[in-house]
C-alpha cells in the first residue's frame, strides 16, 4: 500500500495566487515526521518544511505553511502569493519512528506559475 | 560553507562497467543515505548508513554497493549487475536517524549507460 499519496500531478496557479499542494499519508506509528521538498528542474531537492506528529501548531517557513490534519492524516502544503521560481516538483515525504532512518516519498506534484 | 557534494554531475558508463559516485558531507551528521529517482517518479532509497562503518539495505540495493568508512563520506559503486542504471542519483544526509530530523540532499548526479 501507498505510505504517501499526491493525488495531483500537476497545478497551475497564478502568479500571486496562493495554492493548496495535497499529501495524504499511512502509518500506525504514533511519534513520525512529515516533510516537503521542492525540486527545481536543476534536479535538487531543497527542504521546504517539516511537522511532526505531535506538533499542535502546523509549520509555516515565509511563504510555506503546512495544513495538519492528523485525524484525517494529511498534511497539505499551502504556497501563498505565488512566485514564478516557484515552478518545480514537489514531494510530500514521511519518516516513522520504528523505521526513522528510511524516508518514503510520494509521486510528487507538479506546480506550474503562470505569469 | 556546510552542505553535501556529489561528483560528477554527469556519469556516462558503458554496459559492464562499475561506476563510482561520490558524497561528501561536512555538516558532521551521522546518518547518509542513498536514493534513485527515475524520470517523473519519486525517490527510492538504495541503501543507507547511521553511522561509520555500518550500512544497511533500502528498497532496490540489488546492483548497488557502499562503503562508510569516513564519517563525511558515502560512495556508492554502480555495478554490472544493476540491469538498468540510467536515472539520478542524490545522495542525502541528517543529523541522526530520529523522525524529527530533516534530510538534506546534495546536487545529484545524473548516470547513462551508453
Amino acid at each position: 500500500a501507498q505510505k504517501i499519496t499526491q493525488t495531483q500531478p500537476g497545478m497551475f496557479v497564478q502568479e500571486k495566487e496562493a495554492v493548496t499542494l495535497d499529501c495524504t499519508y499511512d502509518t500506525s506509528d504514533q511519534s513520525y515526521g512529515l516533510f516537503w521538498y521542492k525540486q527545481p528542474s536543476s534536479g535538487e531537492m531543497i527542504f521546504l518544511i517539516y511537522q511532526g506528529s505531535y506538533d499542535e501548531q502546523n509549520a509555516t517557513e515565509g511563504r510555506y505553511s503546512l495544513n495538519f490534519q492528523k485525524a484525517r492524516k494529511s498534511a497539505n502544503l499551502v504556497i501563498s502569493a505565488s512566485q514564478l521560481g516557484d515552478s518545480a516538483m514537489y514531494f510530500c515525504a514521511m519518516r516513522e519512528e520504528i523505521y526513522g532512518q528510511n524516508f518514503v516519498f510520494g509521486p510528487g506534484t507538479r506546480l506550474s506559475v503562470l505569469p | 560553507d556546510g552542505g553535501i557534494t556529489q561528483s560528477p554531475k554527469y556519469l556516462f558508463r558503458k554496459e559492464g562497467q562499475n561506476v563510482t559516485l561520490s558524497c561528501e558531507q561536512n555538516l558532521n551528521h551521522d546518518a547518509m543515505y542513498w536514493y534513485r529517482q527515475d524520470p517523473g517518479q519519486g525517490l527510492r532509497l538504495i541503501y543507507y548508513s547511521q553511522i561509520v562503518n555500518d550500512f544497511q539495505k533500502g528498497d532496490i540495493a540489488e546492483g548497488y554497493s557502499v562503503s562508510r568508512e569516513k564519517k563525511e563520506s558515502f560512495p556508492l559503486t554502480v555495478t554490472s549487475a544493476q540491469k538498468n542504471p540510467t536515472a539520478f542519483y542524490l545522495c542525502a544526509s541528517s543529523r541522526t536517524g530520529l523522525s524529527t530530523d530533516t534530510q538534506y540532499f546534495g546536487p545529484g548526479t545524473r548516470l547513462t549507460v551508453l
